[in-house]
């Protein structure tokens, strides 16, 4: 199976809105509640920030929100910080497996 | 709190063997399926393998299908993965992570360079 596809970056400056795209199939992010999303810093592990498509862990802001339309799941990152800077990925179940986005560089300006 | 230490990782020639450990606390571990994720340099993560709460479940990448096995000791609250036959390929940071539908906690990572 294909990595899921999200843009390679996006950006806006503090305060905005920005949103990212991640686009599966039928068979994993349209078939499955379990579309995660993850920011990493350089040099440091993914962390959890969006599970089963909208919900945040504990001690997430709540400026970051997630939604899923079909096969597509997004990520909304309000009210920007420059602390937001990072890449963020999408995961997904795929039935017996997970697969990736390769990931978007998100920067404020 | 939830960690999880990688280690184990280093170069190996092509063709070699490693075997990654990771030691998990502030948790049951028994009462999660765990996860082997790795991350090549300038990539996205990819999933390789994971494990059910006694281990009499497991799934692989079939990109490493043959070649690497997921074990845990759940006494020692440890998971392992023993990589065989590596190639160039398989190079990455691994992480170990906790899984419940999705993988939620993750190591910091452990560092395979395969290269002659």
């Amino acid at each position: 199976q294909s990595a899921l596809t999200q843009p390679p970056s996006a950006s806006g400056s503090p305060g905005q809105s920005v949103t990212i795209s991640c686009t599966g199939t039928s068979s994993d992010v349209g078939g499955y509640n379990y579309v995660s999303w993850y920011q990493q810093h350089p040099g440091k592990a993914p962390k959890l920030i969006i599970y089963e498509v909208s919900q945040r862990p504990s001690g997430v802001p709540d400026r970051f929100s997630g939604s899923k339309s079909g096969n597509t799941a997004s990520l909304t990152v309000s009210g920007l910080q420059a602390e937001d800077e990072a890449d963020y990925y999408c995961g997904s179940y795929a039935g017996n497996n997970n697969l990736f986005g390769g990931g978007t560089k998100l920067t404020v300006l | 709190q939830v960690q999880l230490v990688e280690s184990g990782g280093g170069l190996v020639k092509p063709g070699g063997s490693l075997r990654l450990s990771c030691a998990a606390s502030g948790f049951t571990f028994s009462d999660y399926y765990m996860s082997w994720i790795r991350q090549a340099p300038g990539k996205g993560p990819e999933w390789v393998s994971h494990i059910s709460r006694s281990g009499s479940t497991i799934y692989y990448a079939d990109s490493v299908k043959g070649r690497f096995t997921i074990s845990r000791d759940n006494a020692e609250k440890s998971l392992y993965l023993q990589m065989n036959s590596l190639r160039a390929a398989d190079t990455a940071v691994y992480y170990c992570a906790r899984y419940y539908g999705q993988p939620d906690y993750w190591g910091q990572g452990t560092l395979v360079t395969v290269s002659s």
